[in-house]
């Protein structure tokens, strides 16, 4: 199975919106609601930031926000700050026993 | 606190075995499935393998299987990933991840190790 699509790059100037999509198929994105976004700043371990397509672990920030339709999910993020510069990467299960990542987008923040 | 620390990497040649461990604390290791996940030098995030909670269950990334054997020891609260026939493809850092929750491997991967570097080459 190949990777979930996502733009390489999005930027953003602080205070802006931006949303980055997550493309897949039928087998997976648009198969389940188990969606998960990621943030990893260089050199870092990535966090959760989103799951279940829309939901927030605790401690993360309401700026961020998941939805999906079809097969593209889709990250917000609102009010953009400048610590919000990182690498953005989306996940969905495809099937009970594979999960698949998607290539990845990095945010700037202008 | 929830912690997770991976070991066991390093430089190895084609064809080679290598072994890395995650030591986990902080929370009942026994309950959670615990995934391992790869990030080859300047790329994006590659699910591996992951082990659910009571062990009978074990699912590999079609790269790897066969390749590749998950296992953990819940007396240790420890996790392994037995590496072998290495190729060069397969150099990366390995992150161990938790599952956010008990009963699902499915709702995210909730905290990340610091990630080991696992280099093949001649």
């Amino acid at each position: 199975q190949s990777a979930l699509t996502q733009p390489a790059s999005v930027s953003g100037s602080p205070g802006q919106s931006i949303t980055i999509s997550c493309t897949g198929t039928s087998s997976d994105v648009g198969g389940y609601d188990y969606v998960s976004w990621y943030q990893q700043h260089p050199g870092k371990a990535p966090k959760l930031i989103i799951y279940d397509v829309s939901n927030r672990p605790s401690g993360v920030s309401n700026r961020f926000s998941g939805s999906k339709s079809g097969n593209t999910a889709s990250l917000t993020i609102s009010g953009l700050q400048a610590e919000d510069e990182a690498d953005y990467y989306c996940s969905s299960h495809a099937g009970s026993t594979t999960l698949l990542f998607g290539g990845g987008t990095k945010l700037t923040v202008l | 606190e929830v912690q997770l620390e991976e070991s066991g990497g390093g430089l190895v040649q084609p064809g080679g075995s290598l072994r890395l461990s995650c030591a986990a604390s902080g929370f009942t290791f026994s309950i959670y499935a615990m995934n391992w996940v790869r990030q080859a030098p300047g790329k994006g995030l590659e699910w591996v393998s992951v082990i659910g909670a009571s062990v009978s269950v074990t699912y590999y990334a079609d790269s790897v299987k066969g390749r590749f054997t998950i296992s953990r020891d819940n007396s240790k609260n420890t996790l392994y990933l037995q590496m072998q026939s290495l190729r060069a493809e397969d150099t990366a850092v390995y992150y161990c991840a938790k599952a956010q929750y008990s009963a699902t491997w499915k709702r995210g991967f909730d905290p990340w190790g610091q990630g080991t570097l696992v280099t093949v080459s001649s």
